[in-house]
């Protein structure tokens, strides 16, 4: 099955400053790859997502780049804010969603 | 109106116990999943289910086991639970092709 690598596994930053969170997968057959944040007790809900046949998208502050290549994707939050404290996954499918072990991230105000 | 919903939130139960959560999805999704979060909180899929195929990860014990009345349910049995199955449990659906996963409120499971 796919295997993703996320990294790191916890990030701080000051307020203002930008976050990249990576990730890595091993299946090729890999064709879609969303960013999922889950807040404290909630449930996991998406944030952006990229497909492969694109290498970059970008909504507002958040924005995502694929190395189809290099098979890995990373996760760019720019001007963070304190809401934007939480676990943020990275998945990819192919025939299944497989997720990567998360990132605790901690925007310092 | 919730897109998708399992139930119970909360189950505290004793070893050795079988329960069931229950999970439905309103969006007319052909896929469904079970994930598994532990207190790491890493997001471990235990099933996948569409109409065809059933995709079972090889780590899952086979004393859990989802059953799927019908296209919008898909329904987890766990038999004699243990103190290991104590986790968050996410039941989630999608369409076939390449969407979003949707993600239930999760049902925390505390076996004591």
């Amino acid at each position: 099955g796919e295997n993703v690598e996320q990294h790191p596994s916890t990030l701080s930053v000051q307020e203002g400053d930008s976050a990249v969170i990576k990730c890595t997968y091993s299946d090729s057959a890999s064709n879609y790859f969303p960013w999922y944040k889950q807040e404290l007790g909630k449930r996991p809900q998406l944030i952006i997502d990229i497909r492969s046949n694109v290498g970059e998208k970008k909504d507002q502050r958040i924005a995502v780049t694929l190395n189809k290549t290099a098979k890995h994707f990373s996760l760019h939050i720019t001007e963070t804010q304190p809401e934007d404290s939480a676990v943020y996954f990275c998945a990819a499918r192919g025939n299944q969603f497989y997720f990567g072990t998360g990132t605790s991230l901690t925007v310092i105000p | 109106d919730t897109a998708v919903s399992q139930t119970p939130k909360y189950l505290v139960t004793q070893m050795g116990n079988d329960k069931s959560i229950k999970c439905e999805q309103n969006l007319g999704h052909d896929t469904m999943y079970w994930y598994k979060q532990d207190s790491k909180k890493f997001l471990k899929i235990m099933f996948s289910y569409n109409n065809k195929e059933l995709i079972i990860n090889e780590t899952v014990p086979n004393r859990f086991s989802p059953k799927s009345p019908d296209k919008a349910h898909l329904n987890l049995h766990i038999n004699s639970l243990e103190l290991g199955d104590s986790a968050v449990y996410f039941c989630a659906s999608s369409q076939v092709t390449g969407t979003e996963a949707f993600f239930g409120q999760g049902t925390r499971l505390t076996v004591v």
